[in-house]
């Protein structure tokens, strides 16, 4: 079946613009995660969903980021007013129910330039 | 901050060769679980040991776990080019068993 999937796979934006970067998970599972990965680091969480509710989001490195999942499907990474140093891999993640292993996109490489 | 910490953070081995990586972290688990990622992008989980379990194996991976020095290890037996990647530990976040904290990683080069 179909893995995780996030698009764009790549973006470039620059300094100051708001992107939105889209996570579609495994169908039927009710656990999304958001991670962020710098270069030569591990992923870092940023926030946790369970159904359509944020569980966890004391990831969130700031009040620029933002996650929704309206219908507790796919999931929605909002950065506003972007900063070099939000460029990153970004990573999602499903599971079937919370904890356990989880099921990770390919990322979204964002670039600030 | 960052729970698990694996080492060495690099290993180069031949083909055939075993491949040990170890993690330690800071609090307690309910479980830890080792990933891996190639070219810097998605992670496939590899295996899951329960806070009261010592030791799984998984086809050619053995991992142990010790909670008395908050430690676990990762081998990779008759180890094969396509092994070439970076391993993580991950460990939970909180009590609930759902986020993970990740190490920064082994980056293991098998050559031919």
């Amino acid at each position: 079946g179909a893995g995780v999937s996030q698009t764009p796979s790549n973006k470039v934006t620059e300094k100051g613009k708001y992107v939105e970067l889209r996570c579609d998970p495994i169908s039927g599972h009710t656990a999304l995660y958001w991670y962020r990965q710098s270069l030569g680091q591990g992923p870092e969480f940023l926030i946790y969903f369970q159904g359509t509710g944020a569980a966890d989001d004391s990831g969130l490195p700031n009040d620029r980021f933002f996650a929704v999942r309206p219908e507790g499907s796919v999931s929605t990474l909002k950065i506003q007013r972007t900063e070099r140093g939000d460029s990153a891999v970004y990573l999602c993640a499903s599971s079937p129910f919370g904890g356990g292993e989880q099921f990770f996109g390919p990322g979204t490489r964002l670039t600030v330039l | 901050s960052q729970q698990g910490e694996e080492d060495p953070q690099a290993l180069s081995i031949q083909e055939g060769e075993n491949a040990t990586m170890n993690c330690s972290y800071k609090t307690s688990i309910n479980n830890l679980q080792w990933y891996r990622q190639n070219s810097g992008r998605g992670l496939v989980h590899l295996i899951l040991i329960r806070s009261n379990e010592r030791e799984k194996h998984s086809g050619r991976l053995r991992v142990t776990l010790d909670t008395s020095k908050k430690s676990s290890s990762l081998l990779i037996t008759a180890s094969r080019a396509a092994d070439t990647a970076s391993y993580f530990c991950a460990t939970d976040l909180n009590q609930a068993g759902t986020a993970l904290i990740f190490g920064k990683g082994t980056t293991l080069s098998v050559s031919s």
